[in-house]
């Protein structure tokens, strides 16, 4: 099956501070999604990742705060701009739309932020 | 109204026990649905997905009623190793297109 590989696990970052979270997967994926989960809480998506365009967003989050980068099939960066202790929360990327999985959606294994 | 909603829990169940999870979403144009684990401090895995008709993978049995917009996961004979929180998800029109998450179950089964 698929593999994301998601970078970095985890971090501790100062409030007005940027951090870029990566996303590889071994194979070539349709579509690629941000999420963010705060504890005990649902997934919430942030924004589709769009191969060659922008990121389409979702209400409520903005490209300024989370630029978004898609430059092929296999990869994808969320930057978390301008940090506040409100950013404190675990990201995660998925992907959906291989040969192999066909139209299982399948995920990193999350990056825990910490905003102090 | 979120889009979908699941049984808050969470169940404390023995070893051996049966559990069954309850889950509804309010829009009728979706098509896909499935379960997905999450383990602590781990990302959501795809456990089943649902259909139509019912289906089962040994243990486990999903049910889905379109015109109720319900959807629900059976546990027979827990396994300490099924103590996870339990997802619903729901996925409307393309099937590639975005999962709405339910807030999930969480299961914890002791011996």
């Amino acid at each position: 099956s698929a593999v994301i590989s998601q970078k970095p696990s985890r971090d501790i970052c100062q409030r007005g501070t940027s951090l870029t979270i990566q996303c590889q997967v071994d194979s070539q994926v349709t579509m690629m999604f941000w999420y963010r989960q705060q504890p005990g809480q649902s997934l919430t998506l942030i924004a589709t990742a769009n191969q060659g365009s922008e990121a389409t967003y979702e209400s409520g989050f903005v490209i300024d705060k989370f630029p978004i980068s898609r430059p092929n099939l296999t990869f994808s960066t969320l930057t978390v701009s301008n940090m506040s202790p409100e950013d404190s929360s675990i990201y995660l990327c998925s992907g959906s739309g291989t040969v192999e999985l066909n139209t299982e959606a399948f995920f990193g294994q999350g990056t825990r932020l910490t905003v102090v | 109204r979120k889009e979908v909603e699941q049984d808050p829990g969470p169940f404390n169940v023995p070893e051996g026990a049966t559990v069954a999870f309850n889950c509804t979403y309010s829009n009728s144009a979706s098509q896909s649905f499935f379960w997905y684990r999450q383990d602590c401090r781990k990302e959501p895995k795809l456990l089943m997905s649902v259909y139509s008709s019912g289906n089962e993978d040994g243990r486990f049995t999903a049910q889905l009623n379109r015109a109720s917009q319900y959807i629900s996961l059976l546990i027979r004979d827990s396994k300490l190793s099924d103590s996870a929180t339990y997802l619903c998800v729901v996925r409307r029109g393309s099937t590639l297109g975005r999962l709405y998450f339910g807030r999930g179950t969480q299961l914890t089964v002791w011996p």
